[in-house]
């Protein structure tokens, strides 16, 4: 089975602070993904990655960077952490063919 | 560009009814679709999926049937447990999308009643 592990189930951060979350998978998929969710809003795409060191805008990447030093690893950074970004942060992994995105268990982020 | 739509929930029923989450979509090309459910606290766990017209996905009793037609694949399930309360989100991948991304609908929740 596809495991996708993201570092920290619960993590809380105070406002300004410099946030990294983690994403591991065990797969070697090409494509790794990372969402947000909110309630009443869905999941929406911040950033993805379909290669090593490479990266694409998602729809919502605004106070978002990423970081793909490795295939196996995608990294979210806040670069300067806000209450509005309070939230739910999943990560996902894919093959390059047409295939299912596979989920971590998520992080819940809270910005105090 | 691709959208995906679903019944608005919360979805509520009791234990041993039939389910039936409505989903229909639109996408320029061929896409494949997928259904996954998302436990409370919980990432989101593929359930099945289906690649081309007329395809049924199945798992742990629900279904769901690749309606090229009706741009459609409602998931179902004959009798629904207290366990299958989640949150059940309808996507599609288009095969013109190199990217591998996929298209969400907005999920349904889906409470079950002892």
């Amino acid at each position: 089975d596809v495991k996708v592990t993201q570092s920290s189930r619960y993590l809380v951060k105070r406002t300004g602070e410099k946030v990294f979350l983690e994403c591991v998978q065990d797969m070697d998929h090409e494509n790794m993904f990372w969402y947000r969710q909110d309630p009443g809003l869905g999941l929406r795409l911040i950033y993805f990655s379909y290669d090593v060191k490479m990266k694409e805008k998602g729809d919502i990447p605004e106070g978002y960077s990423v970081s793909r030093e490795k295939k196996e690893r995608f990294s979210l950074i806040l670069e300067s952490a806000s209450t509005n970004q309070t939230s739910m942060y999943l990560c996902a992994s894919s093959n390059r063919v047409n295939q299912p995105q596979h989920f971590g268990d998520g992080t819940r982020l809270s910005i105090l | 560009g691709d959208s995906v739509t679903q019944m608005e929930g919360p979805v509520t029923l009791s234990e041993e009814a039939f389910l039936t989450i409505n989903c229909t979509y639109t996408a320029t090309g061929y896409p494949s679709l997928f259904w996954y459910v998302q436990y409370p606290g919980e990432g989101l766990q593929l359930l099945l999926k289906a690649t081309k017209a007329d395809d049924k996905g199945s798992n742990k009793g629900f279904e769901a049937t690749y309606r090229k037609e009706t741009t459609s694949f409602h998931l179902e399930k004959g009798s629904v447990q207290v366990s299958d309360s989640a949150v059940y989100f309808c996507a599609l991948s288009d095969r013109q999308n190199a990217g591998n991304m996929l298209t969400f609908g907005g999920g349904t929740r889906l409470m079950v009643k002892p």
